[in-house]
């Protein structure tokens, strides 16, 4: 079974620069979240989807960070502009229908210059 | 809001030790428990999954317990090996969400 697949794996931009995020989770998984990992810290919730609908977006920046998943597979998570404070590894996980384990991807590296 | 604590932040031992890392949670309202392994630079490995109504689950040398009313968890690893070197997150999955702790970061020495 094909695990939660990111890309890319690492990324360096400029702040104010724009940048994206893609994220393909575990074939037939109805929640996909997107996370954010500040260095020496524990993942924090940005958004969850249930299919292609939100349930949760409250810790998201949304003056700059935007989400969405297509057709309630593929996911795509973009910043604009990015800031300094935006440095973390971005996490996509993926869960079957209910609370059920969640699975996670290798993770996008982002720092911002 | 749920918030979740790992006890210790860090912990050194030498190899072959037993050895027990904590987790906490304020809402006792939750679906399952879960326990990560975190390499390096890497992504989350899943190690082990309690459901709400269990009390334990094992896994090889791991074995993870859950307390929910207290809103404790433990894992427990026994004889450690150096490859057992790298962080360990407990997340909790309540109403639809998954909250983590801030993780223990464990190192083996040969």
């Amino acid at each position: 079974e094909a695990g939660v697949a990111q890309s890319p794996r690492y990324k360096i931009i400029e702040k104010r620069q724009s940048v994206a995020f893609w994220c393909n989770p575990i074939s037939g998984h109805a929640t996909l979240y997107w996370y954010q990992q500040i260095l020496g810290q524990g993942p924090k919730l940005l958004i969850q989807f249930q299919n292609n609908g939100v349930v949760d977006d409250s810790q998201l920046p949304k003056d700059r960070f935007s989400a969405e998943r297509l057709k309630g597979v593929d996911s795509t998570l973009k910043i604009q502009p990015a800031k300094l404070e935006d440095s973390a590894v971005y996490l996509c996980a993926s869960e079957g229908g209910g609370p059920t384990e969640a699975f996670f991807g290798q993770g996008t590296r982002l720092t911002v210059v | 809001k749920q918030e979740v604590t790992q006890i210790p932040a860090a912990l050194s031992v030498p190899e072959g030790e037993n050895l027990v890392l904590n987790c906490s949670f304020t809402d006792s309202a939750i679906y399952n428990l879960q326990w990560f392994r975190q390499d390096p630079g890497k992504g989350l490995t899943s190690l082990l999954l309690i459901q709400s109504s269990q009390r334990e689950q094992t896994s090889g040398r791991l074995n993870a317990s859950l307390d929910k009313s207290s809103g404790r968890s433990t894992l427990y690893i026994a004889a450690s090996q150096p490859g057992d070197s790298a962080t360990y997150l407990c997340a909790v999955s309540g109403f639809q969400k998954l909250v983590f702790g801030t993780g223990t970061r464990l190192l083996v020495s040969p």
